[in-house]
């Protein structure tokens, strides 16, 4: 069974800059959830989708952040305009309906300079 | 709100030792779900375990053992026999059920670093 899947792997952009990344997730995983881990750190979540609908945005700064996962599969996470306080690996992770556990892709490694 | 602890940011030990690690955890909630990932230096979080809060049977799979007290709120993990493989930064999560019956996004500890020295 193939693994979450996320591109690009790594990103250098200047600050102001606008930046993509996309998740593709475990097959029949409804669940898909964006977490930002500065180096350091624990990784933070920024959004849950069930499908195609948001659960729990609480902690994505909407002012610069969007995310969408139009069919319900997979999952666009956007920076507009990025800053340098941006520069972390962008986690996706994916999970089963009734099934507690995430598992998560390799993430995207993003410099701001 | 929820909050994990992981107050040991690193740990160095020989190979072959035991090492324990240390996690706490806060929540208002009383059906929550606590968790244990790897992150080895390729950087990719690996699943190990996941405990309920209704169930505070310790659980042992190989050199791995789990702790999980509620009266303490803690939610120990122990490696026997330490092996260089065991390198990794290893990081503590809670998560709650939401109301669609899934579960909601994991808080995450700080993380400790586990040196495994050969």
């Amino acid at each position: 069974e193939a693994g979450v899947a996320q591109s690009p792997r790594y990103k250098i952009i200047e600050k102001r800059q606008s930046v993509a990344f996309w998740c593709n997730p475990i097959s029949g995983h409804a669940t898909l959830y964006w977490y930002q881990q500065i180096l350091g750190q624990g990784p933070k979540l920024l959004i849950q989708f069930q499908n195609n609908g948001v659960v729990d945005d609480s902690q994505l700064p909407k002012d610069r952040f969007s995310a969408e996962r139009l069919k319900g599969v997979d999952s666009t996470l956007k920076i507009q305009p990025a800053k340098l306080e941006d520069s972390a690996v962008y986690l996706c992770a994916s999970s089963l309906p009734g099934i507690y556990e995430q598992y998560f892709g390799p993430g995207t490694r993003l410099t701001v300079t | 709100a929820q909050k994990v602890t992981q107050a040991q940011t690193e740990i160095s030990v020989v190979e072959k030792e035991d090492v324990t690690l240390d996690c706490v955890y806060e929540t208002r909630d009383t059906t929550y779900y606590l968790f244990w990932y790897k992150q080895p230096p390729s950087g990719e979080l690996v699943f190990l375990i996941r405990r309920n809060s209704f169930d505070e049977q310790n659980e042992i799979s190989g050199r791995y053992s789990w702790n999980f007290q509620k009266s303490t709120s803690s939610f120990n993990f122990t490696i026997t026999a330490s092996q260089v493989v065991d390198s990794a930064v290893y990081f503590c999560a809670l998560s709650d059920m939401y109301s669609g019956g899934g579960a909601d996004g994991l808080t995450f500890g700080k993380g400790t670093h586990l040196i495994i020295q050969p």
